[in-house]
Order: C-alpha cells, then structure tokens, then sequence
C-alpha cells in the first residue's frame, strides 16, 4: 500500500526567509513523488515530481524538493519565501510496483507567508 | 494551449436529485482522473479512464459513475445527492509522464 503524511497542518514563514514544507511516504517499491499547489477555490498545480535520477528536484515558481530515501521523506523548500507562495501545498505519492495509476495525497500544508 | 476545463463551475442541487459535470482534458492526455475535495481535506480519488473505459476505481459509492468519451472527454455523474456529496469534483488529466493537470473544480453544493 502507498501512503503520504505531511505532518504540519500550518507553516508560518516571514517573507525572504527559507522555507520548507514537509512531507513523508510508504511504498513498497520506488516510489513516484509530486508536490502540487492549490490557491483559493482553484484547482490543483503541479509543481515537481522525482520519479529517478538527482535527490534534488528543482520545479516551477523557485521551488524545489530534496529526496531523501533512508529517512522517506520529500520535503519542499523555497530559499526565500514570497507573500504569493501563500497557498496549501499537497505532496502525493505513487508505488511504482503497486500495480496503481493513481497517486495518494496527503492532507495539504496551509503556507502562510507574512510581509 | 488550452488546459484542463470543467463545466459548471458552481451547481446547487437538492438532496436526492442527480448532477453531471464535465470535463475537457489537456491537449493530447488521454487520461481523465475525477477527484472528490471536502473543504479542508485532500483530493480524494474517485475513477480513472482510460480509452473509455474505467480503468481504476477508489472507495466511492455505485452511485459515482462516469463517461470518457472517443475526443477524451469525460463526464461524472452522482446520482441520489446526499448532503455529504457537496465539495470540490476535481478533473486531472495526465499523460505517460505521470503528474497530474487538474482543472478549476465544480462547487456542488447540496441542500
């Protein structure tokens, strides 16, 4: 089976400072990971993926995300948030050896950057 | 290169009435994924299709059902609306290369 967790309901960050959101899986096998962004009563954006290759993937808007597969983890980052990035982020997972097209998403991260 | 499009964008219905919404996918994706978002929640998988037919299904009821079309497009029907069937319905389309592009959303509200 294939699971997401991101642990933090809520991230805090003031404007120009670094940011991270963070996110964990479960996957028997090699794992296909996605990070989207959701604004108000829109739909979801892609923002990366890492499905093989370099742990550091770099995505849209400056974002990027580090994979790290001893702690299971893919957690998003920004080396200096901007109030726009003010968002709810989903990490989602896919099990390449599940047998499944689909992909599972976490409950979301609410981003809140402050001037 | 126009995206994802879905159709209404918001819809109120009564409890035990029955909605379709629609769907258009990204240019040359030939997968449609419907998504169920509660307020608050994640998107919570509800079919996939593929060339037509439904090719994977999550843990919604037998009154969740759906239409892909030969032009890719794909409708989702829900038929005896319950209350707890107002959220977000989701479109994705997607391709070989895996992530998803999803369209605005219907706001389905149910009285």
């Amino acid at each position: 089976a294939q699971s997401v967790a991101q642990p933090e309901d809520q991230v805090n960050v003031a404007e120009g400072n670094p940011l991270t959101v963070k996110c964990t899986y479960s996957v028997s096998g090699n794992p296909y990971l996605f990070w989207y962004v959701q604004y108000p009563n829109r739909g979801l954006q892609f923002l990366l993926k890492y499905i093989t290759g370099d742990n550091l993937v770099k995505g849209s808007y400056g974002f990027e995300a580090e994979f790290n597969k001893s702690q299971t983890s893919f957690h998003l980052k920004k080396p200096s948030a901007l109030v726009s990035d003010s968002a709810l982020y989903f990490c989602a997972v896919r099990d390449e050896a599940g047998g499944s097209y689909i992909p599972t998403f976490g409950r979301g991260t609410s981003l809140i950057v402050h001037p | 290169d126009a995206g994802v499009t879905q159709s209404p964008t918001h819809l109120i219905k009564t409890r035990g009435q029955q909605v379709t919404l629609r769907c258009s996918p990204k240019s040359g994706h030939d997968t449609v994924s419907w998504y169920q978002q509660a307020l608050g929640q994640g998107p919570q998988f509800i079919f996939q299709y593929y060339e037509e037919e439904e090719r994977q299904r999550g843990n919604f009821p037998d009154r969740f059902s759906g239409h892909q079309f030969p032009n890719y497009s794909s409708e989702l029907n829900v038929n005896a609306l319950l209350l707890g069937d107002s959220a977000l319905y989701l479109c994705a389309s997607s391709w070989v290369t895996g992530e998803l592009f999803f369209g605005e959303g219907s706001r389905l509200t149910v009285l």
